[in-house]
């Protein structure tokens, strides 16, 4: 069975500093990775997604991700975040002939302070 | 072109109680998909649909139906509520092939009392 751990519930981070925000999944098949963002009382957004390829993505806002799949990570980083990044971040994993159904990480709650 | 939409946004029950919480896509998306959002667990699958006529289960489906009569919507019921499904309700489709994302609503928030 699939599962994703999202290893820092919350992450305080200033303003113009660097943030990595971790994922690590467990999967016995391939899987496709997502980081969707939840800004307050909104939907979800999706900030970038792997599927194949090169292992290093890019999303919008600025934020990128890096697949290892030796260490079943998917951490998505920005180099110098701003307060409007102030949001819920979820990890998610979907799996080839699984109907794009998501198995979602608990999240991570990113507090930009000025 | 809305997207996915919800309806209602808001809405408190008493136990006991049913209701039907409506999701429309615009997108022609095949792929349709109920979520339940509580705090510290992330979002957890309530039933999906493949198709038009098409449903079925996911991870947490106790207490919950759903139908898909048309492609475009999706319907959740709850047909008698109780405490314990009190959450934020997430809807979301996607193409079968080939992004594979899903596009999310933007919620509908349930009490039950």
């Amino acid at each position: 069975a699939q599962s994703v751990t999202q290893l820092d519930s919350q992450v305080p981070v200033f303003e113009e500093a660097p943030v990595e925000l971790r994922c690590n999944y467990s999967s016995s098949v391939s899987v496709y990775l997502f980081w969707y963002v939840q800004y307050p009382n909104q939907g979800l957004q999706l900030l970038l997604k792997y599927l194949s390829g090169s292992t290093l993505v890019k999303g919008i806002n600025g934020f990128e991700a890096e697949f290892n799949k030796s260490q079943t990570s998917f951490h998505l980083r920005k180099p110098s975040v701003h307060i409007s990044d102030t949001a819920e971040y979820f990890c998610a994993v979907s799996f080839s002939g699984g109907y794009n159904k998501l198995i979602f990480g608990a999240g991570t709650r990113l507090a930009v302070h000025p | 072109n809305a997207g996915v939409t919800q309806t209602p946004k808001f809405r408190v029950l008493k136990t006991g109680q049913s209701m039907t919480l409506l999701c429309a896509q615009d997108m022609n998306h095949e792929y349709m998909y109920w979520y339940r959002q509580d705090p510290g667990m992330g979002l957890r699958l309530i039933h999906y649909s493949v198709g038009e006529g098409t449903t079925a289960k996911g991870e947490v489906p106790d207490g919950y139906n759903v139908s898909r009569l048309k492609k475009q919507n999706f319907l959740l019921g709850l047909e008698s509520a109780a405490p314990s499904q009190t959450s934020v309700y997430f809807c979301a489709s996607s193409y079968k092939w080939p992004t594979y994302e899903q596009y999310f609503g933007p919620g509908t928030r349930l009490t039950v009392t």
